[in-house]
């Protein structure tokens, strides 16, 4: 069975600028979830989609935002990028809403200059 | 506020030995806990769970213990191998929102 893909794996993006990300779950998953990674912060959740609606969100400002569609994938958007949003966005997905054994893919790292 | 916490952000352990990485957490809510091994350039893999009913839960090499009334938790690795260099997240949930709060990591460096 093939894993969680997220692209794209690398971005580099400017101030100012909105950048979308993509990520499909392993198949049969139906749950994804986005977390964002930082030295500092460690891995901090932002959503979890299930059945195209967000069932929980993170402490995160609106600038974030996500959806998912009918075959599971998700995307994540974060508009208006500052140089803080530099990070390694990772998805992860599951078979069921809010369930622990979460399967995460590579992540895509964010780059804000 | 750091809801679990590891407060070693590096560990160095030789070959052969125990490796003990140490979790703290402060919400009395939280009942299932678990802990991610990740590599670089790679995204966290699921190691380990614990339910807080439990106090110990053992899958081969590694080893979760849980003490409910320190809020501590401690994950085991016996004997330590070359493979086990990773860093390693402790996470925690309740049943109440199912959000799953990870630490900030301690990478594990094991010795030749």
């Amino acid at each position: 069975k093939a894993g969680v893909t997220q692209t794209p794996r690398y971005l580099i993006k400017t101030r100012g600028q909105q950048v979308t990300l993509s990520c499909s779950p392993i198949s049969g998953h139906r749950s994804v979830s986005w977390y964002q990674q930082t030295p500092g912060q460690g891995l901090q959740f932002l959503f979890e989609y299930f059945s195209e609606t967000q069932r929980n969100k993170g402490n995160f400002p609106g600038r974030f935002s996500g959806r998912q569609f009918s075959n599971s994938r998700s995307e994540m958007n974060v508009s208006t990028l500052e140089l803080g949003d530099s990070a390694l966005y990772l998805c992860a997905s599951s078979l069921a809403q809010g369930s622990y054994e979460q399967y995460f893919g590579p992540g895509t790292r964010l780059t804000v200059t | 506020d750091q809801q679990v916490k590891q407060n070693s952000p590096s560990l160095s352990v030789q070959e052969g030995r125990i490796s003990i990485l140490n979790c703290d957490y402060t919400n009395s809510m939280f009942d299932y806990f678990l802990w991610y091994k990740k590599y670089p350039a790679e995204g966290p893999t699921f190691l380990i769970s614990i339910s807080s009913i439990k106090d110990k839960n053992e899958d081969g090499r590694f080893t979760v213990f849980l003490n409910k009334s320190a809020k501590h938790l401690s994950l085991h690795i016996v004997p330590s191998q070359p493979g086990d260099s990773a860093v390693y997240f402790c996470a925690a949930s309740h049943r109440r929102d199912d959000k799953i709060i990870f630490g900030k990591g301690t990478r594990l460096h094991i010795l030749p």
